[in-house]
């Protein structure tokens, strides 16, 4: 079983829409958690970073983290074309390296 | 916007060729990453470094080396390209948690 799994999809959804990006884990020792953004031919670049369980928010992106289910979640709201990219789920112990979830793929259709 | 360079962005190399690729950072930051991705795979740790003079195998088992002689300078060289070299090669600073990414060098080894 892999530490971080995350749909591939790819998910594709109208302009307007609620985009709803998951992760699962299977380490509890992760306690910090990020999510990144890829477009095709690009490097990620960091969206959203927390390390408590909760909601936290900016702008369209919501990150959303239950410890206690070893779920993290990623919601966009008044999805726009330009949010068509990669989302990578990526997370952390207090002293070891990050892994990164393979990504899901994300479609937004005008 | 983070500044964060990689060359070349894209290379096709023959089997047997030593190859170097560039990365290099004007952030000054101690962490550097070399990632490996494969579509719709997750980013491979390969190599990283958390200082001048410091350099460390990723998870990822690689037949690259790595060298760390300046802060901003992060080189990564392949003595023998081979097929299975074939992928796309991320470099990444990091403050703290936080990674910057360059935006990879996309190999092809024929």
């Amino acid at each position: 079983q892999k530490e971080v799994e995350q749909d591939p999809g790819p998910l594709s959804v109208p302009e307007g829409a609620i985009v709803s990006l998951n992760c699962t884990y299977s380490n509890s020792a992760f306690q910090y958690f990020m999510w990144y953004r890829q477009y095709s031919r690009k490097g990620p670049e960091l969206l959203m970073y927390t390390y408590s369980s909760g909601n936290k928010e900016d702008g369209r992106f919501t990150a959303q983290v239950d410890k206690s289910s070893k779920y993290i979640s990623l919601f966009i709201r008044d999805s726009q074309p330009s949010d068509s990219a990669t989302y990578l789920c990526a997370m952390k112990t207090s002293y070891d390296k990050v892994i990164f979830g393979p990504g899901t793929s994300l479609s937004v259709i005008p | 916007e983070a500044d964060i360079y990689q060359t070349p962005r894209y290379l096709v190399i023959g089997t047997g060729k030593k190859i170097t690729l560039e990365c290099s950072q004007t952030m000054g930051h101690d962490k550097m990453y070399w990632y490996q991705q494969d579509p719709g795979m997750e980013l491979h740790l390969i190599h990283y470094s958390y200082g001048v003079n410091s350099t460390e195998k990723g998870d990822l088992s690689s037949e690259s080396t790595v060298s760390r002689i300046r802060t901003e300078h992060f080189p990564l060289t392949l003595e023998s390209a081979r097929p299975s070299h074939t992928s796309q090669y991320l470099c990444a600073s990091a403050l703290g948690d936080e990674q910057y990414f360059g935006p990879g060098t996309r190999l092809t080894v024929t």
